[in-house]
């Protein structure tokens, strides 16, 4: 069973900070790590898959770093906007499938 | 048009009864999935179909049976529904297995409810 751990598990922030939050998986046999937005009462979206250590990836505001030795990513926020509420989640790959960490909900208040 | 769809939407039943739950993909993927958000709001794996062939049955109640008429079709089918099933159910597709850099594509989910 892959371990896929996310922290923290909910954030509360302001409009304007920036945040970030950590995943932390296997660091033996890494083939790639996905995240993922998830708003309420939607479907997950991707956002980025990251594959190479010491990998960085960048949507607008949002990007995410790749630490394979270690074993953990960190997804990070600039500038958080409302529309950021979300859940982020990330997932490490199995036999066929992902196995998803549990999340952290991001709360970004006006 | 929508990439993964899934009906119903909702789904109001009573506890025994039979129902089935449709998805359809038009990106032309090989794997298609179906997951279940617990009541922790967790996703958790059910099964994955690759090209109509079953490749991961996870520890799901016999229940539970997941029927691949083409590649671009996974509906799940399920016997004398219980109360624990109640929860919201996510197709989710991929051009090929999740064994790395796939993306998985995910329906809109269907919301079961079990009176």
């Amino acid at each position: 069973i892959l371990n896929v751990e996310q922290s923290p598990q909910s954030l509360h922030v302001q409009e304007g900070d920036s945040t970030n939050f950590t995943c932390s998986f296997p660091s033996s046999n890494f083939y790639a790590l996905h995240w993922y937005r998830w708003e309420t009462a939607k479907s997950p979206e991707a956002l980025f898959v990251m594959t190479l250590n010491g990998d960085e990836k960048k949507k607008g505001r949002i990007s995410a770093t790749l630490n394979t030795k270690e074993g953990y990513s960190y997804l990070y926020i600039k500038g958080s906007q409302p529309e950021d509420s979300a859940t982020y989640l990330c997932a490490f790959p199995g036999y066929s499938t992902l196995t998803f960490g549990k999340g952290t909900m991001l709360l970004v208040s006006p | 048009d929508t990439a993964v769809s899934q009906t119903p939407k909702y789904l109001v039943t009573q506890m025994g009864n039979d129902k089935s739950i449709k998805c359809e993909q038009n990106l032309g993927h090989d794997t298609m999935y179906w997951y279940k958000q617990d009541s922790k709001k967790f996703l958790k794996i059910m099964f994955s179909y690759n090209n109509k062939e079953l490749i991961i049955n996870e520890t799901v109640p016999n229940r539970f049976s997941p029927k691949s008429p083409d590649k671009a079709h996974l509906n799940l089918h399920i016997n004398s529904l219980e109360l624990g099933d109640s929860a919201v159910y996510f197709c989710a597709s991929s051009q090929d297995r999740a064994g790395g850099g796939e993306t998985q594509y995910f329906g809109p989910g269907t919301r079961l409810l079990v009176l």
